[in-house]
């Protein structure tokens, strides 16, 4: 199984709709983070987590919401998709001081 | 705040020759770290390398190396000897070290490498 779980993996969904993106992970790392990719933007910081108790918003959080069930479980929702939702999401986890980060395989959401 | 700036938004190198990726940087804090990710076209994210701004030395593993120049603010990924699988998109990064702990990675806009036989 791999470390850092995302799920689903691709998503087609209409705008208006609520969608939530799940990543469980298997590391142990007590840091969370969800990214966006989109094409000739790299990656953008949505929200990120340091503990279960912690919640911080991202560069680009407007329209996003989150929810630390647990250490391992961080969970990113779109309240009423729109179409300029549509990117390739990722999940990442890190240890608390050093240490890279583990990234999911990504969830590729369509929002028509 | 941190800024990452990768100017070139693709490149083209022959196989087995080397080619490097540009990144420049931007930071007040004098502790941080630099990673290079890379990204094929199945779309997983890739841990090439690391280096830390204190470090002494240039960080390399296997093909990879990684031109640090603090003054110059850069950190440019040096791939030796290309092969046609390197052919995908580099990511640049930098986090901030502080005492609470490292700040988020914040990435550039990648580097798409296009390997040619």
């Amino acid at each position: 199984d791999a470390d850092v779980t995302q799920t689903p993996r691709n998503r087609i969904t209409k705008t208006g709709k609520r969608i939530m993106l799940e990543c469980s992970q298997t590391k142990g790392h007590d840091r969370m983070y969800w990214y966006r990719q989109d094409p000739g933007l790299g990656l953008r910081l949505i929200y990120y987590s340091f503990d279960v108790k912690d919640i911080n918003k991202g560069e680009i959080s407007d329209g996003y919401s989150v929810s630390r069930q647990a250490q391992a479980k961080f969970s990113l929702s779109l309240e009423s998709a729109i179409p300029n939702q549509t990117a390739l999401y990722f999940c990442a986890t890190s240890k608390g001081q050093g240490g890279g980060y583990t990234f999911g395989s990504g969830t590729r959401l369509t929002v028509v | 705040a941190q800024k990452i700036t990768q100017t070139q938004p693709g490149m083209f190198v022959q196989e087995k020759e080397a080619v490097t990726l540009d990144c420049t940087y931007d930071t007040s804090d004098p502790s941080y770290g630099l990673f290079w990710y890379k990204q094929p076209s199945s779309g997983e994210m890739i841990f090439l390398i690391y280096q830390g701004s204190y470090d002494q030395q240039n960080a390399t593993e296997g093909r990879y190396s990684l031109n640090f120049q603090k003054a110059r603010k850069s950190a440019n990924l040096v791939i030796s000897a290309s092969q046609l699988g390197d052919s995908a998109m580099y990511f640049c990064a930098m986090r901030e070290v502080r005492g609470s702990g490292n700040t988020p990675l914040v990435f550039g806009k990648g580097t798409r490498l296009s390997v040619i036989a």
